[in-house]
């Protein structure tokens, strides 16, 4: 299974909502799905497991959504340490990620 | 609070050996699966390999099937990657990540708790 991830880049301002994208090239379990946050020089961190369950700590802007072939991570809000790379995870594969940077 | 500690990376000439550990005092290597995911220089995450929380399954990347070796010591809670023949490939910084769910027969269900990685490069 492959996951597409995109936009590759999206701009926006602080306070902007950004909406990423995560495709499977066929449909898979939801339970399956996580997102990940990755700053430069960091680990990856897990904001979101099952689609749409937030990881512990995470805040409530960060949300996701989608069944089937097509994943949502929608930020509500960008604040500034939101300008980071985030991949999304489907079982043992990740997408190719999808950078938020500062428009 | 669970944490993770890798070690072993350094410089390696192509086709040579290097092991990999990940060390976690207090983490309960008996009920978690594990894993390794890798970096290379600019890239996106790659998964490399896991342990199911039992030790009884491994799982590889196609990339590193037949060369990379995952196994675990309860007793010392250490996670290790041993590679063989390595490529030049290779070269990435190499995290280990604690599978999300406990006792998880498959571990696809995220990884919440990550090390902060070792750089691995393979040049002659």
């Amino acid at each position: 299974i492959v996951l597409t991830q995109s936009p590759g880049t999206l701009y926006l301002s602080p306070g902007e909502r950004a909406t990423l994208s995560c495709r499977a090239s066929q449909s898979v379990s939801s339970s399956y799905i996580a997102w990940y946050q990755q700053r430069p020089g960091q680990a990856p961190r897990l904001l979101i497991s099952g689609a749409s369950s937030r990881a512990t700590g995470i805040p409530d802007r960060f949300s996701g959504s989608g069944s089937a072939t097509e994943f949502t991570l929608t930020i509500s809000g960008l604040e500034p340490e939101d300008f980071a790379m985030y991949y999304c995870q489907q079982s043992l594969t990740f997408g190719g990620g999808t950078k938020v940077e500062v428009k | 609070q669970v944490q993770l500690v890798e070690s072993g990376g350094g410089v390696v000439q192509p086709g040579r050996s290097l092991r990999l550990s990940c060390a976690g005092p207090g983490f309960p290597f008996g009920r978690f699966g594990v894993h390794w995911v890798r970096q290379a220089p600019g890239k996106g995450l790659e998964w490399v390999a896991a342990i199911s929380y039992d030790g009884s399954n491994q799982f590889y990347a196609d990339s590193v099937k037949g060369r990379f070796t995952i196994s675990r010591d309860k007793s010392k809670n250490t996670l290790y990657l041993q590679m063989n023949s390595l490529r030049a490939e290779d070269t990435a910084v190499y995290f280990c990540a604690k599978e999300r769910v406990v006792a998880a027969v498959l571990p696809y269900y995220g990884m919440d708790v990550w090390g902060q990685g070792t750089t691995v490069i393979v040049s002659s």
